[in-house]
Formats: structure tokens, C-alpha cells, sequence
């Protein structure tokens, strides 16, 4: 399978915790991104990658999460003092460079977080 | 207000119906309008995109964009059971790489 995988695929915590995410996505595309889901809503945008380089953040992502690609292939998300707010699903998509099409999103399964 | 506004419905059609998803916009950026299927407890898939104003046939699904107006729809043909799933419309500047999805409309094609 040449999809963009994560890893869990769930994860129940409790509140306080830490938690760590890991994404791998499609090897020949140079963009990542990570999308919030919650119940009932389409996706939010978190943070954008492009190589190791971070270039966007939303203000959805507050101080307690932090993201890395360190060498511009797998990213992590981690979730410092997990709330119950923090309870969703973690999309993880990557894309190459370019115009449509061929900047297309491709998107993994998530990772379902539950906090209790 | 939020950027994009989505009918969540949920929407039940006999199969063979033709379903019309619909969203509306308020950001004036976007250039880049997209429809994508979501099944239960899966990653979305891109069902079909549109650059700007215009209609966009692709076997089954059509879809339309009317910027003047701010309003996407994506009709499907001859609906089949294997349709039902969540569709999300998502949208994206020219010069940005996020994209912003409405909520998400849950059609269920009955047998």
C-alpha cells in the first residue's frame, strides 16, 4: 500500500497525558499537513510542512501541540497535557508541489483520539 | 460565520435518484473548489475539483461552481448504494495551501 499511512490508528488517553502521532505519508510528496476532525464537521487545517520546513500554523494549534518533520519524510504530532477538547480525529494528508491536479491532498486513515 | 457553510443533512434517496450537494462561501479567495467522499471511519478521498466559475463532468458526478454567487453544488447521477458516505466540500485560495471544508452532508442511497 503506497498511501499516506499513520500510526495509531486509535488512541485513548487519559487527561493530561501526552500523546504522539506519526504520519508517513506518499515518499514522492514534498508537502504534509495535519487536519483536526471532530464529530459532525469536515476537517480543520492545523500546520502545513513543505521538506522539514514548517510554513504554516493555525491558530488552532495552541502551545500544547507541536509538529516535526524532521527529515522531511514522517511527521510527528504530539499533544503536551491532553484536554477532552483534544478528542478527534488526526488527519494526516500529503501532497506534491504544483498546480491542480497534481497538487491533489492525499489523505490517511487518521488517528482517532479519545480523551477521558 | 464560518468560511464555508454545508447542509450536514442527512440526506435518504432510493437508489437511482439524482442527489444535489450544495455549498455556500464567503471568502472571495478561493479560487480552487473541491467535492471529497468520506466513509465511516476513513481518510476523505477527492471525488472531483473545479478551478474558478464552471461545470466539471466526470462519469456520474457533475460539478458546478458560481463564484458570483458564492455557491458550489455537486449533483450525482443515477445514485447507487455505494454512494452513501459523507460529502465534504473544501475550497482553497490561489496562493495558500490549507484547505477550508464546510462540515460535511451524510447521504445515505437506500436499495
Amino acid at each position: 500500500d503506497t498511501g499516506v499511512s499513520q500510526d495509531p490508528r486509535h488512541k485513548i488517553t487519559k487527561r493530561g497525558q501526552n500523546v504522539t502521532f506519526r504520519c508517513d505519508p506518499i515518499s514522492e510528496h514534498n508537502r504534509l499537513y495535519w487536519y483536526r476532525q471532530t464529530l459532525g464537521q469536515g476537517p480543520e487545517f492545523l500546520t502545513y510542512f513543505q521538506n522539514e520546513a514548517q510554513l504554516e500554523k493555525s491558530r488552532l494549534l495552541s502551545d500544547r501541540f507541536s509538529a516535526e518533520r524532521p527529515k522531511g519524510s514522517f511527521s510527528t504530532l504530539e499533544i503536551q497535557r491532553t484536554e477532552q477538547g483534544d478528542s478527534a480525529m488526526y488527519l494526516c494528508a500529503s501532497s506534491s508541489q504544483g498546480l491542480p491536479p497534481y497538487n491533489e491532498q492525499f489523505f490517511g486513515p487518521g488517528t482517532r483520539l479519545t480523551v477521558l | 460565520q464560518k468560511e464555508v457553510e454545508q447542509d450536514p443533512g442527512p440526506l435518504s434517496v432510493p437508489e437511482g435518484a439524482i442527489v444535489s450537494l450544495n455549498c455556500t462561501y464567503s471568502n472571495s479567495a478561493f479560487q480552487y473548489f473541491m467535492w471529497y467522499r468520506q466513509y465511516s471511519r476513513k481518510g476523505p478521498e477527492l471525488l472531483m475539483y473545479t478551478y474558478s466559475s464552471g461545470n466539471k463532468e466526470d462519469g456520474r458526478f457533475t460539478a458546478q461552481v458560481d463564484k458570483s454567487s458564492k455557491y458550489i453544488s455537486l449533483f450525482i447521477r443515477d445514485s447507487q448504494p455505494s454512494d452513501s458516505a459523507t460529502y465534504l466540500c473544501a475550497m482553497k485560495e490561489t496562493s495558500g495551501s490549507r484547505l477550508t471544508f464546510g462540515e460535511g452532508t451524510q447521504l445515505t442511497v437506500n436499495p
